[in-house]
């Protein structure tokens, strides 16, 4: 599996506070993901990157930004964190682009808890 | 949107005993991966499989990929399967095809 971790593990916060989650990657993956895990509506992409300063919106990306200033560091923003962004937030990456060819399977980071309150 | 169907979505076994989860899928895929959420929520890869039959050690898979479907097999379970299966795929078209779509999960349980 590809060496992925994320930091921090756990983090509570209050509602209007900036938050950082980062993303640190050892495989040299060009593709990374942002997902976020929910009851009810499962695993949900946030924003992704195809290289380095190459990102692009997901399907849940209102209320967040990236950054990618290195391949191996994929960096999650929650500008003024709100009680709806509550969630689990996994980091993946994938070798290959996500559609198409061989060796795009993803694989994922240990998630980090975040609550708002 | 691909829609992804798993069942069963529980499922409860004894020690020992085989299980056949299954997973289907409405449009042709580029990626078809199986994980395992374990009990402290770490998302595990099983299989990348979107085509062909793989085994690894009492798990094997199988995707009929002209069919849309994908079977995980579970032979002797142990209490260390339990928790959330989970099928994703990438369609091979269409505006979505960017992630991987999760279907909702079979929560397997295995009691000593």
């Amino acid at each position: 599996d590809a060496g992925i971790t994320q930091s921090p593990r756990h983090k509570v916060t209050e509602t209007g506070t900036p938050v950082t989650l980062r993303c640190h990657q050892t495989e040299n993956h060009r593709y990374m993901y942002w997902y976020r895990q929910d009851p009810g509506h499962g695993l949900r992409l946030i924003h992704y990157s195809y290289g380095v300063k190459d990102t692009d919106k997901g399907e849940v990306s209102d209320g967040y930004s990236v950054s990618r200033s290195k391949t191996e560091d994929f960096l999650l923003t929650l500008e003024s964190a709100t009680s709806s962004q509550t969630s689990v937030y996994f980091c993946a990456t994938s070798l290959n682009p996500p559609s198409g060819g061989a060796y795009n399977e993803q694989f994922f980071g240990p998630g980090t808890r975040l609550t708002v309150l | 949107g691909i829609q992804v169907e798993q069942s069963p979505p529980d499922l409860i076994l004894q020690e020992g005993a085989n299980s056949t989860l299954r997973c289907n899928f409405s449009d042709s895929v580029n990626n078809l991966q199986w994980f395992h959420q374990n009990p402290w929520g770490q998302l595990i890869n099983l299989f990348y499989i979107p085509s062909g039959t793989k085994q690894n050690g009492r798990l094997s898979a199988t995707t009929v990929a002209t069919e849309r479907y994908s079977l995980l097999y579970i032979s002797s379970s142990q209490t260390t399967d339990s928790g959330v299966y989970f099928c994703a795929v990438i369609p091979r078209s269409g505006g979505s095809n960017y992630k991987l779509t999760f279907g909702k999960g079979t929560l397997l349980t295995v009691n000593p």
